[in-house]
């Protein structure tokens, strides 16, 4: 059973455009949520993270959203630029500990 | 080196071979991950060490073995893999009871069994 899900699976985005990418969770206990970016070649690198103490983080151009009601967090990237074409992964862990559960994956295209 | 290195960096093998992965840590992290990555699933996690005590296995099968001598350095040895086990093998790192959480991936191995 997949506790995090993950969509869209890709997305284009015209470069200054907003990308937004969402998860859905099913496991309330989980208390961080973290976005983790991967080029190719490369492992995956934490990008920005949110705890459910907060509704909205934001950092430079990334901004996460949470609700917990709908236990639901989406990743926005401002003014998208090519630099950021990459996979992005959501992921959930809980109780401060280290298994972290990843999303599917989002493959993020952006085109001048 | 700084980070997370991971060798070697692509690997082909055959399903009868044994071979073994390597990471090391330059963080001075007491935690260590090892993931598999395959197209279009989540990254599962595989085997975690906490101050190099194995604390996860998540149902690995035993062609699979993991070894962590010390908390900078962690193997994963391969024997009789299947062709289905071909994948991207990621290495993390974490600094342990804070509250960051955060992971610090390698590079990965790509991984092909024929």
């Amino acid at each position: 059973q997949q506790q995090v899900k993950q969509s869209p699976q890709s997305l284009i985005v015209q470069k200054g455009g907003i990308s937004i990418i969402n998860c859905a969770y099913e496991n309330t206990a989980f208390d961080y949520f973290p976005w983790y970016q991967q080029f190719p070649g490369k492992g995956p690198a934490l990008l920005i993270a949110i705890r459910p103490d907060v509704s909205e983080k934001k950092e430079g151009r990334f901004t996460i959203s949470f609700n917990k009601s709908a236990k639901q967090f989406s990743l926005h990237i401002m003014d998208s630029q090519p630099g950021d074409s990459a996979t992005y992964f959501c992921a959930a862990s809980m109780g401060g500990g280290n298994k972290l559960t990843f999303g599917t994956g989002t493959q993020l295209k952006v085109e001048l | 080196e700084t980070g997370v290195t991971q060798t070697p960096r692509h690997l082909v093998m055959g399903m009868t071979n044994k071979k073994s992965l390597k990471c090391e840590q330059h963080l001075g992290h007491n935690a260590m991950y090892w993931y598999k990555q395959s197209a279009k699933k989540p990254l599962e996690l595989m085997f975690v060490y906490n101050f190099k005590e194995q604390t996860e296995n998540n149902s690995v099968p035993s062609r699979f073995s993991p070894e962590c001598p010390n908390s900078s350095h962690l193997f994963l040895h391969l024997h009789t893999l299947q062709p289905e086990d071909s994948a991207l093998y990621l290495c993390a790192s974490s600094q342990e009871r804070t509250r960051a959480n955060e992971q610090f991936f390698g590079p990965g191995t790509r991984l092909t069994v024929l």
